[in-house]
């Protein structure tokens, strides 16, 4: 199993749509939570980080659960412009501290 | 405040040749990245720097590939020598400390024919 896995999609919605994506992680000790956001053929970059009461904005939340280990990335109002990979990235403990990207999910808005 | 700055942008060699890249971090920030990204793949850690040292690397295919951090500022990632399958752009980030927002660099797009 992969630490940390995510549904590749794509996931093909209307403008105007709410779409949720989710985020599995196998490491119970992890520790920090964050989405990013990338666009074809440009870097990452971050969309919000996710804390344990979850975190809201604007049209974007972000989720924990600990419990069922995922995190979840909630879009409402979706525009064409939000169209692009949306990737997780769980730290997680192991002697250091270190970062699991997941695939992406990538997600498409159309008119 | 300046970016993380990467060189070159893109690279084409062929196989069985080295080439280098090189990572200019943010100011201050203590964290060095790099990673691998593959075409439809998330991205992959290779070494992680906190300042000079090395963190993990337990990604890293050593027998080809190194990397360095001299000073606790700007870092190298070398690839001696490089395969078909080292295609991919390296990305380089860095962040404050180990739970702080990563902040990245454009990356080098690597083609090895």
């Amino acid at each position: 199993r992969k630490e940390v896995e995510q549904d590749p999609g794509p996931f093909n919605v209307p403008e105007g749509a709410t779409v949720a994506f989710n985020c599995t992680y196998s490491n119970s000790a992890s520790q920090s939570f964050f989405w990013y956001r990338q666009d074809c053929r440009k870097e990452p970059k971050l969309l919000m980080s996710v804390y344990s009461s979850g975190n809201e904005d604007g049209r974007f939340t972000a989720q924990l659960n600990r419990a069922s280990q995922y995190i979840s990335l909630l879009i409402r109002d979706s525009k064409l412009s939000d169209s692009a990979t949306y990737l997780c990235v769980v730290i997680s403990v192991g002697g250091s501290y270190i970062p699991t990207f997941g695939r992406g999910t990538s997600l498409i808005v159309h008119p | 405040e300046a970016g993380v700055a990467q060189s070159p942008r893109y690279k084409i060699i062929e196989k069985r040749q080295s080439v280098a890249f090189w990572c200019n971090p943010i100011s201050g920030h203590a964290t060095l990245y790099w990673y691998q990204q593959i075409l439809g793949q998330g991205p992959k850690l290779l070494i992680q720097f906190q300042n000079n040292g090395v963190v993990d690397d337990s990604q890293l295919p050593k027998d080809r590939f190194s990397a360095e951090r001299l000073k606790g500022v700007d870092s190298t990632l070398k690839i001696q020598p490089a395969k078909l399958e080292d295609s991919a752009v390296y990305l380089c980030a860095s962040s404050s400390t180990v739970f702080d927002t990563q902040y990245f660099g454009p990356g080098t797009r690597l083609t090895v024919l």
